[in-house]
């Protein structure tokens, strides 16, 4: 494998289920990010992991938890979620998001996420 | 926060036409300038991207522009083809290292 993968590629859940995004970079990089692409809006950055800790946290519902249990590695626990949840949720990555001019950011293909 | 508008919103070119897309951004502190590229179902790609202390770059068919002064840069293909069609996005990165995203601009290219 190589880049970033993610699994699963698509996903149904009821507002009761629980499910998890799992995210892998095979790149080496120290900083890995959680995105949401909903249509006709831009990204929104939910999380930033840097060397496995969480530096960023844009105001996301309780209902999405992340984990980063090392640099390699990032999950997205989902739990009673609302339909507006549905959405394509991006697993990107970068070397070092303080890299002085710029850090270019690899994303993964995604999960489509329906919540019925 | 960083605001990111991006222009057209869709772009329908004939083949071996150019196409060109506009991104305004509100940051002065921004120094960062990449360029997605997104096809169905796939995730964004890097295609090209451009620092502040660099006003132009051109990577064979695409090139950036940037004018730090007015905040504004822009995406320029030439010799489009049918491959090229796909949803671009332009985003920066501001003093706070977050990437902030335009809403993207679907450009079709008709053969």
């Amino acid at each position: 494998e190589t880049g970033v993968t993610q699994t699963p590629r698509h996903l149904v859940m009821g507002m009761t289920n629980k499910k998890s995004l799992k995210c892998e970079q095979h790149l080496g990089h120290n900083a890995m990010y959680w995105y949401k692409q909903s249509a006709k809006k831009p990204l929104e950055l939910m999380f930033v992991y840097s060397l496995e800790e969480r530096v960023e946290n844009n105001s996301v519902p309780s209902r999405f938890s992340p984990e980063c249990p090392n640099s390699s590695h990032l999950f997205l626990h989902l739990h009673t979620l609302q339909p507006e949840d549905s959405a394509l949720y991006l697993c990107a990555s970068s070397q070092d998001r303080f890299r002085e001019g710029g850090d270019e950011q690899f994303f993964g293909p995604g999960t489509r996420l329906t919540v019925l | 926060g960083e605001n990111v508008e991006q222009h057209p919103s869709t772009l329908s070119v004939q083949e071996g036409d150019s196409a060109v897309i506009k991104c305004t951004y509100s940051d002065s502190a921004s120094n960062y300038f990449p360029w997605y590229k997104q096809e169905l179902g796939k995730g964004p790609q890097l295609i090209i991207d451009i620092r502040s202390n660099v006003g132009e770059k051109k990577d064979q068919r695409i090139a950036v522009t940037l004018n730090k002064t007015a905040k504004h840069f822009s995406l320029h293909i030439t010799e489009t083809q049918p491959e090229d069609s796909a949803v671009y996005f332009c985003a920066t990165r501001g003093s706070n290292y977050k990437l902030t995203f335009g809403k993207g601009t679907l450009l079709t290219v008709n053969p």
